[in-house]
């Protein structure tokens, strides 16, 4: 299996631009997690979806994120308009069900300017 | 709510010398505990991880992490480091739809 398979590695962008991560789970996994990582905050848990429905969108920062799981094999992470203090590395994970260990992406390192 | 704590900011071991990171975590109930290590650029990988049973647990790489409950804690051990084991350690608890990191261990490994 190829894991957990983000796009694009690396993304730069000017303030106000529209970003967009994306992320393919591994096949059979229910369940997808969208995590950010900064120095200051450590690792945080975004949203999480099962079987495709979002079920816990708490941890996303404000309305200026949005994530969608259109079908079991692609998620997507916008952010619009970007800031340069989304600056971070963003990681997809996924797990077979919900309360089993999370196989993480290599993650989508984001520089807002 | 569910915490988690590594007190070692940094450590350095020398090559071939025995490794022991802690974690303790804070959890209203039986935790889900793991240990995952990330490499520069990379994603986290997870080494092992503690549901229930034998609270001994033998992870990937030669790692092992033992889960004390009356001490909160969930050490990873591994009895002879290699330069290659240089990493971030993060220890985490929780559900993976709940879970929470430590704030890392940064190893670095002398030759």
């Amino acid at each position: 299996d190829a894991g957990v398979i983000q796009s694009p590695r690396h993304e730069v962008t000017e303030m106000g631009q529209e970003v967009t991560l994306r992320c393919k789970p591994i096949s059979g996994h229910n369940s997808l997690f969208w995590y950010r990582q900064t120095m200051m905050r450590g690792l945080e848990l975004l949203i999480y979806f099962n079987n495709n429905v979002p079920i816990d969108d708490s941890g996303m920062p404000e309305d200026r994120f949005s994530a969608k799981m259109p079908n079991a094999s692609f998620s997507t992470l916008k952010i619009q308009p970007s800031e340069p203090r989304d600056s971070a590395v963003y990681f997809c994970a996924s797990s077979p069900q919900v309360n089993t260990e999370a196989f993480f992406g290599q993650g989508t390192r984001l520089t807002v300017v | 709510a569910q915490s988690v704590t590594q007190p070692d900011i940094h450590i350095t071991v020398s090559e071939g010398a025995s490794l022991e990171l802690r974690c303790n975590y804070s959890y209203g109930a039986t935790p889900y505990l793991f240990w995952y290590v990330q490499s520069p650029g990379q994603g986290l990988q997870l080494l092992l991880k503690y549901f229930s049973g034998d609270t001994l647990v033998q992870g990937i790489k030669g790692f092992e992490a033992e889960f004390k409950r009356s001490q909160s804690s969930f050490n990873l051990r591994k009895p002879s480091v290699h330069w290659s084991d240089a990493a971030e350690y993060f220890c985490a608890v929780g559900h993976p739809s709940k879970l929470t990191f430590g704030t890392g261990t940064r190893l670095q490994v002398t030759l």
